[in-house]
């Protein structure tokens, strides 16, 4: 079956700007995660949902990151205000049980110029 | 505060050898451990995993070895092929949670 998708794949963006990445989850899968991965370093957590609920988020940078799940299957996360500081690749991640292996997506590449 | 630890970025290996990938964390809370190959504009790809009551799995060409007591694991592959050449990802996770925690990765190159 198809995998984890992310869309889009690249996107540039002007300090200040908002953006919105959409994640694909594999489908059935009832957790999901979302890392942050800067350039040379491995991923880092941002935040986790079990079906629609977002049970932890701890790796939240700033409250201009938000993210949402509201039907328990596609999950989008928004930042607004972008910096510079924001460039990095956004990767999600699914499972079936929070337990399970981590099944993750292309990524989305975000360059804020 | 990196409780993970990759201390190699890079590792050249001939073809045919054997690679061997080394993994150090500080938090004795971490039960499950992963690691992940990753290939330049994906994402990473789930290879073997170890829970902490056991001290070895096996998967093929992929060893995974646990030492508790030192906090170490490490990622053996043998024969190293070219098709391996990807950065490696060493990732744990803790009992409370789904959360991983991952290394800053190694850079594996196996040459011909």
């Amino acid at each position: 079956g198809a995998g984890v998708s992310q869309s889009p794949r690249y996107k540039v963006a002007k300090r200040g700007q908002d953006v919105a990445l959409r994640c694909d989850p594999i489908s059935g899968h009832v957790s999901l995660f979302w890392y942050q991965q800067a350039l040379g370093q491995g991923p880092e957590f941002l935040t986790y949902f079990q079906n629609e609920a977002q049970l932890d988020k701890s790796g939240l940078p700033s409250d201009r990151f938000f993210a949402e799940r509201p039907e328990g299957s596609v999950s989008t996360l928004k930042i607004q205000r972008t910096q510079q500081e924001d460039s990095a690749v956004y990767l999600c991640a699914s499972t079936m049980y929070t337990s399970d292996t981590q099944y993750f997506g292309p990524g989305t590449r975000l360059t804020v110029l | 505060d990196q409780q993970v630890k990759q201390n190699s970025p890079s590792l050249s290996v001939q073809e045919g050898r054997i690679s061997i990938l080394n993994c150090d964390y500080t938090n004795s809370m971490f039960d499950y451990f992963l690691w992940y190959k990753k290939y330049p504009a994906e994402g990473p790809t789930f290879l073997i995993s170890i829970s902490s009551i056991k001290d070895k799995n096996e998967d093929g060409r992929f060893t995974v070895f646990l030492n508790k007591s030192a906090k170490h694991l490490s990622l053996h592959i043998v024969p190293s092929q070219p098709g391996d050449s990807a950065v490696y990802f060493c990732a744990a996770r803790n009992n409370q949670g789904g959360k991983l925690i991952f290394g800053q990765g190694t850079e594996l190159s196996v040459k011909p």
